[in-house]
C-alpha cells in the first residue's frame, strides 16, 4: 500500500529565510508526486507535481521540489519565504495525474509558521 | 483555472439527522469526483470515488449506507451523511477532475459539526 510521511508537523521560519519541507513516500510503482498548500477557508491548491523527466520541478509561488528515487523523497523548497506562505502543506502520491483509480494518498501535513 | 465549490461551507446538525453536502465543478465537466475526510491536524483520507452516472466506489472501512454519494451530472456530486453522530464531525473535502488521468481540483471543504 502506498504511504506518505511528512516528518515535520510544525516548522517555523523567519521571513526571508529559506525553507525545506520533507516528504518521503512508499509506492510500489512509478509514483506521481504532488505538493499542495491549504490555507484556511480555501481549497487545496496544487504547488507542483512530478511525473517523469527532470527530477527538479518548478512550481507556483517560487516553490520547487526535487525527486530523489534512491531516497524515496520529494522535498519542497523555497529560497526566501514570505509571510503569505504561512499555511498547511501536504505531500501526496498517486497512481496517475488525477490520482489514478485510487485517488491520492496524503501525508499528515506540515504547518508552516513564518516569523517576522 | 478550474474552480470547484462546496455548499455549505459549514453546517451544524443534530445527532440522528441527515445532512447533504454539494460539490460542484463550476467551469469544467468532471467525470470523476473524489470525497475526502480530514480530521483536525490530520491528513486527508479518501472516502470514495464517483464517476458520473455510476455508483461510487468506497474505500475500505467507509460505510456506504452512511455516506451516500450521488454523481448525477458532470458538474455535481453530493455526499449525504445519514443518521449523523458526533463522531461524524469532520471536514469534508471534494475534488473533481476531467478524468482519472487529469489533475484533481479541490473544493474549499465543508465543516460538519454534529451535536
Amino acid at each position: 500500500a502506498q504511504s506518505v510521511t511528512q516528518p515535520d508537523i510544525h516548522i517555523t521560519v523567519s521571513e526571508g529565510a529559506s525553507l525545506e519541507l520533507r516528504c518521503n513516500y512508499s509506492y510500489g510503482a512509478t509514483p506521481y508526486l504532488f505538493w499542495y498548500v491549504q490555507s484556511p477557508g480555501q481549497g487545496l491548491q496544487l504547488l507542483l507535481k512530478y511525473f517523469s523527466g527532470d527530477t527538479l520541478v518548478q512550481g507556483i509561488k517560487g516553490f520547487e521540489a526535487e525527486f530523489k528515487r534512491s531516497q524515496s523523497s520529494f522535498n519542497l523548497r523555497k529560497p526566501s519565504v514570505h509571510w503569505s506562505d504561512a499555511a498547511e502543506y501536504f505531500c501526496a502520491v498517486g497512481a496517475g495525474a488525477g490520482g489514478g483509480a485510487d485517488g491520492l494518498t496524503f501525508g499528515k501535513g506540515t504547518h508552516l509558521i513564518i516569523q517576522p | 483555472g478550474a474552480v470547484v465549490s462546496q455548499h455549505p461551507s459549514w453546517v451544524i446538525c443534530k445527532s440522528g439527522t441527515s445532512v447533504k453536502i454539494e460539490c460542484r465543478s463550476l467551469d469544467f465537466q468532471a467525470t470523476t469526483m473524489f470525497w475526502y475526510r480530514q480530521f483536525p491536524k490530520q491528513s486527508l483520507m479518501l472516502m470514495a470515488t464517483s464517476n458520473e452516472g455510476s455508483k461510487a466506489t468506497y474505500e475500505q472501512g467507509v460505510e456506504k449506507d452512511k455516506f451516500l454519494i450521488n454523481h448525477a451530472s458532470l458538474t455535481l456530486s453530493t455526499l449525504t451523511v445519514t443518521s449523523a453522530h458526533p463522531e461524524d464531525s469532520s471536514f469534508y473535502i471534494c475534488s473533481a477532475s476531467l478524468s482519472r488521468a487529469y489533475e484533481q481540483y479541490f473544493g474549499p471543504g465543508t465543516r460538519l459539526t454534529v451535536t
